[in-house]
């Protein structure tokens, strides 16, 4: 069973809204990554953390997008102002740090923008 | 930059048989490959990840050994259970980055 908890599980938003989503990632790993996955189940990398600092992320131009892992709190995923486009299930995952170590999943939130 | 494909989008096969899953990657690191499956509505599990060339790895009856010389990692099993429907998707972590690139997924529906 996944020990990467996301909360919630579906999310409703209408066109402009804001949609939060959070993360708790399995115990112990400093690694948190947030993927987008589209009806077509198509993954699309968007950000990930090392602790709090931000190792990698997409040019989220829009700037619709925003995430952080606090110290001690659940991470998170906002986007500011949804869009239809913007549905999709959000996957959150976690892991050790290093190339050959194993990428943990959640569930994930699947956000339906109306 | 770094890539995978996975050829095919559908496959569908009576229980019992053989199949293969294809999958190619590009980078120019040091590639780490993983094949990851998906139930309806549950999250990615692991399934293989390997480094070594020319190594196979198994596990749950999943088999799959990493060519370095034409860039490929396909996935293998003997015989498909009704079990074994899912997505599956083929994955790559280049060099040191911790980034998963992942490719299509390719759904396998298998028939009694």
């Amino acid at each position: 069973n996944s020990k990467v908890i996301q909360t919630p599980r579906y999310l409703v938003k209408g066109q402009g809204q804001k949609a939060k989503m959070r993360c708790i990632p399995e115990k112990g790993h400093p690694v948190v990554f947030w993927y987008q996955q589209n009806k077509n189940n198509e993954f699309k990398f968007l950000i990930n953390f090392q602790n709090q600092e931000v190792l990698q992320q997409i040019d989220m131009t829009e700037k619709r997008f925003s995430a952080e892992c606090p110290s001690n709190s659940p991470c998170s995923l906002e986007i500011q102002s949804s869009e239809a486009g913007d549905s999709a299930l959000y996957l959150c995952a976690s892991s050790l740090r290093g190339q050959n170590t194993e990428v943990f999943f959640g569930k994930g939130t699947r956000l339906t923008v109306v | 930059g770094d890539s995978v494909t996975q050829t095919e989008g559908l496959v569908t096969l009576t229980k019992g048989l053989p199949v293969m899953l294809n999958c190619t990657y590009q980078t120019t690191y040091s590639p780490f490959l993983f094949w990851y499956v998906q139930h309806l509505n549950e999250a990615p599990k692991l399934l293989l990840k390997s480094s070594t060339d020319n190594k196979r790895t198994e596990h749950q009856g999943f088999y799959a050994t990493l060519h370095k010389s034409s860039s490929s990692f396909h996935l293998q099993k003997s015989s498909v259970q009704l079990s074994d429907s899912a997505l599956y998707f083929c994955a790559l972590k280049p060099g040191s980055f911790n980034k998963l690139t992942f490719g299509a997924g390719t759904r396998l529906a298998v028939c009694p």
